[in-house]
């Protein structure tokens, strides 16, 4: 079955401890995104990245950095340097990264900060 | 700059019909609609283009009026499984590169 996974689903971390959320694809696609959602809101981009070995800041980087080593793989790390970690974040990809695509969504991984 | 969806939150019987706009401040080539239920990722409804073309679902249909910004996705004949959280996500500008500015979701519950 072609798709993205993310894990873990759930997550909870200390204050003060980067943790690293995963995103993989097998769907071939270029493009890939991470979002943030908070209760009641809609989503926010962090980071997209068009190719590979290439990233670009979202509306939200702060405290978030990224790596695509692999066209297939996107890691998101959220650093201690984030102020309030605690969302449900969503990876998304989408084929050519060109207009009018569409973006596919990963289950998600909800992380809470102790 | 964020879309605004209107309205905030519906609440439908099965069978009856629901409209939901989402409307830009910025000039938009394309509109993007997601459903999400409660903990889930948001699943892919429709695009609507610049130039008026159309691609979706056959039983959720959707408009996009450039003049003013603005799209709206029309829901029939409701089904308990329309209900979750509906969001628009925008494109200004044909950059080459799909960057989605999504709003804060309209909240649709059906009942029985």
């Amino acid at each position: 079955d072609g798709g993205i996974t993310q894990s873990p689903k759930y997550l909870f971390r200390k204050e003060g401890q980067n943790v690293t959320l995963s995103c993989e694809q097998n769907l071939n696609h270029d493009a890939m995104y991470w979002y943030r959602q908070d209760p009641g809101q809609g989503l926010r981009l962090i980071y997209y990245s068009q190719i590979v070995n290439d990233f670009q800041k979202g509306d939200i980087a702060e405290g978030y950095s990224v790596s695509r080593e692999k066209k297939e793989s996107f890691p998101l790390t959220v650093t201690s340097a984030q102020k309030n970690p605690t969302a449900f974040y969503l990876c998304a990809s989408s084929g050519l990264a060109t207009t009018a695509d569409t973006q596919y969504f990963g289950p998600g991984t909800r992380l809470t900060v102790l | 700059q964020q879309p605004v969806q209107s309205p905030q939150a519906v609440i439908l019987r099965e069978g009856e019909d629901a409209v939901i706009n989402c409307s830009s401040s910025k000039a938009l080539y394309s509109v993007h609609w997601y459903r999400q239920k409660h903990g889930e990722a948001p699943v892919f409804l429709m695009i609507l283009l610049k130039g008026g073309e159309q691609k979706g679902h056959e039983k959720i249909s959707a408009s996009f009026n450039e003049k003013k910004q603005q799209s709206s996705l029309y829901l029939t004949a409701s089904q308990l499984s329309y209900s979750g959280t509906y969001f628009c996500g925008t494109e200004s500008g044909n950059t080459g590169f799909q960057k989605l500015v999504f709003g804060t979701g309209t909240r649709l519950l059906v009942s029985p």
